[in-house]
This record gives structure tokens, sequence and C-alpha cells, in this order.
């Protein structure tokens, strides 16, 4: 099993829809949890970042974590084509380097 | 925010030769950067974690003597492949730790595709 579980997609939504995308992981370890987008054939960019259980918001973008569950989602409101890329969740149980999901693809069609 | 510039983007080198590929972070010290891989439509696999003035290391199944890794200084780690093969050929990326308020962000530059002729 890996530590680390993402539907890796494609998920096509209409724009303006929300999007829902969320990961599972396996090691109780994990307490830093952060989302990429990466467009193709470019570097992860930084979306958000938490400690906590709970939700953080940021923009159209809400992160949610339950460590209760050992689950992660992303939600983004108001989704627009320029959201289309590859969503990464990633986490770590400290200074350490991060374990990565597979990614989900997400297409907003216009 | 925080900036992790890569360079060169991409390059294109021949079999059996060389290629540096470099990691700056622009505006914080990185005492800890880290070097991925990633081949089409999959997620990232860190190849070693470089630290600042020590050796770095080395994932299982990554070979050390291929790839060198060396972490000068705190905003500089290179990437050389050595005795490039066509299987070598793939997107690396780097990332930096920087320090923010909650200790533990990471940021990743724009990586560079690597293609052996």
């Amino acid at each position: 099993q890996k530590e680390v579980e993402q539907d890796p997609g494609p998920l096509s939504v209409p724009e303006g829809a929300i999007v829902s995308l969320n990961c599972t992981y396996s090691n109780s370890a994990f307490q830093y949890f952060m989302w990429y987008r990466q467009y193709s054939r470019k570097g992860p960019e930084l979306l958000m970042y938490t400690y906590s259980s709970g939700n953080k918001e940021d923009g159209r973008f809400t992160a949610q974590v339950d460590k209760s569950s050992k689950y992660i989602s992303l939600f983004i409101r108001d989704s627009q084509p320029s959201d289309s890329a590859t969503y990464l969740c990633a986490m770590n149980p400290g200074r350490r380097a991060l374990t990565f999901g597979s990614g989900t693809r997400l297409q907003v069609q216009p | 925010g925080a900036v992790v510039s890569q360079h060169p983007s991409w390059v294109i080198c021949k079999s059996g030769t060389s290629v540096k590929i470099e990691c700056r972070s622009l505006d914080f010290q990185a005492t800890t950067m880290f070097w991925y891989r990633q081949f089409p439509k999959q997620s990232l696999m860190l190849m070693a974690t470089s630290n600042e003035g020590s050796k770095a290391t080395y994932e299982q199944g990554v070979e050390k003597d291929k790839f060198l890794i060396n972490h000068a200084s705190l905003t500089l780690s290179t990437l050389t492949v050595t005795s490039a093969h066509p299987e070598d050929s793939s997107f690396y990326i780097c990332s930096a730790r920087g320090e923010s308020r909650s200790g533990n962000t990471i940021y990743f530059g724009e990586g560079s595709w690597l293609t052996v002729v």
C-alpha cells in the first residue's frame, strides 16, 4: 500500500463548478500537508500549506485536513479553465522530503 | 514569495556526456535541497536529499556515482548526470526548504528537461 493515495483522474468539470480533490494517507507521523499545482512541463507550484486539522482558505482555494481520518482535501471554487493542471498532494512528518500523491489531472471545460 | 531557480530549463546532450543542472534559492537560504525525477504522467520520485556542506543522501536504487549532487552553499545545489544515456532522459526538478513562520515550506524550481540522444 502506498503511503499516500490520490485518484489520478482525469477529472473533468465545467467552468464555475466546485472541484474537490482528495488524498488519504497511512503514516500517522505526517504533520505537514501541502497542495501543489503542476502545469504540463513545469515544476510544481505551492498552492496551500497546512499544519493542523481543520480548514484553511486562500482566495478560491480551501484546504481541509482531517488527521483522525488521515484524509486531506482541496476545494476549488468557481473553477476556471486556467485551473486545468495536475494537482499533487504532499506531506511530511517534519523537516524531511515530501511524500507525494500520484497527482490528479483536472480539466475545467469553458 | 520564495523563488527557486533551476537552470537550464531544457538540455539535449549526446550519449556518454555529462550534464550539470543548477538549483538556486533566490531570496532565502536553503540548508536542504531535494532532487526529484518525474516521468510523463507520473508523480515526482525523490532521488536524493542534499544538505549544505555535507554529502547527499540518496534514495534506494539511485546511483550516486551517476547522479552527482553538490550543495556547496546555502543557495546553490547542482545535479550532474554523468555518462548520460537515453534512459536518463527525464524531467528533473529540485526543491528547497525555506524557513517560514510555519517552519517547513518547500518550494520547487521550474524543472529541467533532459533529452539524451
